[in-house]
């Protein structure tokens, strides 16, 4: 089993520009989160999905959308990105059991100049 | 508003015993969560807790008292690989993650 897995790991843009971060699972889990870290600032839920072909909206959604067509892929898309939206990006995934344990893919590093 | 508060940093000898704190405030409670995130890495799951008490898993153990907001991990017998962050996270009445800005632990030789 891969378990959650990223890609890219490394993407540099510049304002204005757009790309897709894709997430993808092979531990069949119903849940799937997007969050962002930042320095000195616990993870922060963007977006998240329940099950296929279905997406909400988390704490920081602004200039973000999300896809989940396959249940075991979530993805993220930046339309037109802002230097704010420099930061890592970590997805996770979880079956909604007991304790909830989500597991985290190993992150993509995005910086917008 | 919601509110988790861990320290910023802490360091600590090999072979030592290290507490790091946790206090939450938060709308409902279904669950307390400790994640270990070395630099550079994804986060990893260590504890959950969701009774008051004291749960261990080897070196590790984790607190929980409901009525004081309030949670503490341990670590025993520090090894350098414990230098880490360690992440607090609470699970709300909407069984979202709200999370803490972790401790950096440092260990010393």
């Amino acid at each position: 089993n891969a378990g959650v897995t990223q890609t890219p790991k490394f993407r540099v843009l510049k304002t204005g520009q757009s790309m897709t971060l894709l997430c993808a699972q092979d531990m069949n889990h119903e849940y799937m989160y997007w969050y962002r870290q930042d320095p000195g600032m616990g993870l922060r839920l963007i977006h998240y999905s329940v099950g296929e072909g279905t997406t909400a909206k988390g704490e920081v959604p602004d200039g973000y959308n999300v896809s989940r067509l396959k249940k075991q892929n979530f993805l993220l898309g930046l339309e037109s990105a802002a230097p704010s939206q420099t930061s890592v990006y970590f997805c996770a995934s979880t079956d909604g059991g007991e304790a909830d344990t989500q597991y985290f893919g190993p992150g993509t590093r995005l910086t917008v100049l | 508003g919601q509110n988790i508060d861990q320290p910023t940093e802490m360091t600590a000898t090999e072979g030592a015993i290290v507490q790091i704190n946790c206090t939450y405030q938060t709308s409902g409670f279904n669950g307390l969560f400790w994640y270990q995130q070395h630099a550079g890495e994804a986060p990893t799951f260590l504890s959950y807790n969701v009774l008051d008490g004291l749960e261990e898993k080897g070196r590790f153990s984790s607190f929980l008292s409901r009525s004081k907001g309030y949670s503490y991990l341990l670590l025993k017998e520090l090894q350098m690989k414990d230098s880490a962050s360690y992440l607090c996270a609470v699970e709300d009445s909407n069984y979202q993650l709200i999370w803490g800005a972790g401790t950096k632990l440092i260990i010393k030789p």
